[in-house]
């Protein structure tokens, strides 16, 4: 079964509001998660590595004050993405796992398709 | 040069054949290397991870990693319609995943 979920899978708004995704892990604790972009027919892009209880660490190219990363706990990560425009519409995919051995691999929840109208 | 390399595709294969995909990587210190698919729509879901050199199977998929040669692959024995996706290579770094761009792979019945 699922060990990571995301929600809410499909969101449509109005250009200039803010959309908040969340990721959770749920088999297991997660200090650190990560979250994606990805544009049609593209690759998964890492946007951030977001720390539970610390700030998260953005990509180059990314502002990080349109893409607010929230770690609160060990299992839920937050992505807002504020006052959104069509060019933000894309799939966002978080992840989680990974990081307490190098063999551990990342478990990817089921991704938000994101339109901005 | 980008840090993980994959032949975009599409690639077609016919069904009951071999599909062979192919990777390679830049980072000579990379340890652990994943093959993801991916079905249009979707989030990519893991189907195999190798962290040694040599061939690692597991039922109808082999991983086969060269680290001299900085090159990893999948092997896709019997191909049926239904593995019909987008296959990404990963490559883990100290701790962040990279993706290649991915191979588009269409199985023909």
């Amino acid at each position: 079964g699922a060990v990571v979920s995301q929600h809410p899978s499909w969101v449509i708004c109005k250009s200039g509001t803010s959309v908040k995704i969340e990721c959770r892990s749920l088999d297991f604790q997660a200090t650190t998660m990560f979250w994606y972009r990805q544009f049609p027919k593209q690759s998964l892009m890492l946007m951030a590595t977001s720390n539970e209880g610390s700030k998260a660490t953005y990509e180059q190219g990314v502002e990080k004050d349109k893409f607010l990363i929230n770690h609160a706990s060990l299992t839920l990560s937050t992505l807002t993405v504020t006052s959104a425009h069509p060019e933000d519409s894309s799939f966002y995919i978080c992840s989680a796992g990974g990081t307490a051995t190098l063999r551990q691999p990342q478990h990817f929840g089921d991704g938000t398709r994101l339109s901005i109208l | 040069q980008k840090e993980v390399e994959q032949n975009s595709g599409p690639l077609s294969v016919p069904e009951g054949a071999i599909a062979s995909l192919n990777c390679t990587y830049s980072d000579r210190g990379s340890q652990s290397f994943f093959w993801y698919r991916q079905y249009s729509g979707k989030s990519p879901e893991l189907i195999m991870s190798i962290y040694s050199n040599g061939d690692k199977e597991d039922g109808r998929f082999t991983a086969q990693l060269n680290k001299a040669s900085q090159y990893v692959s999948l092997l896709i024995r019997d191909s049926q319609p239904s593995d019909s996706a987008t296959y990404l290579c990963a490559v883990k770094g100290a701790q962040k995943l990279v993706f290649g761009q991915g191979t588009r792979l269409t199985i023909n019945p």
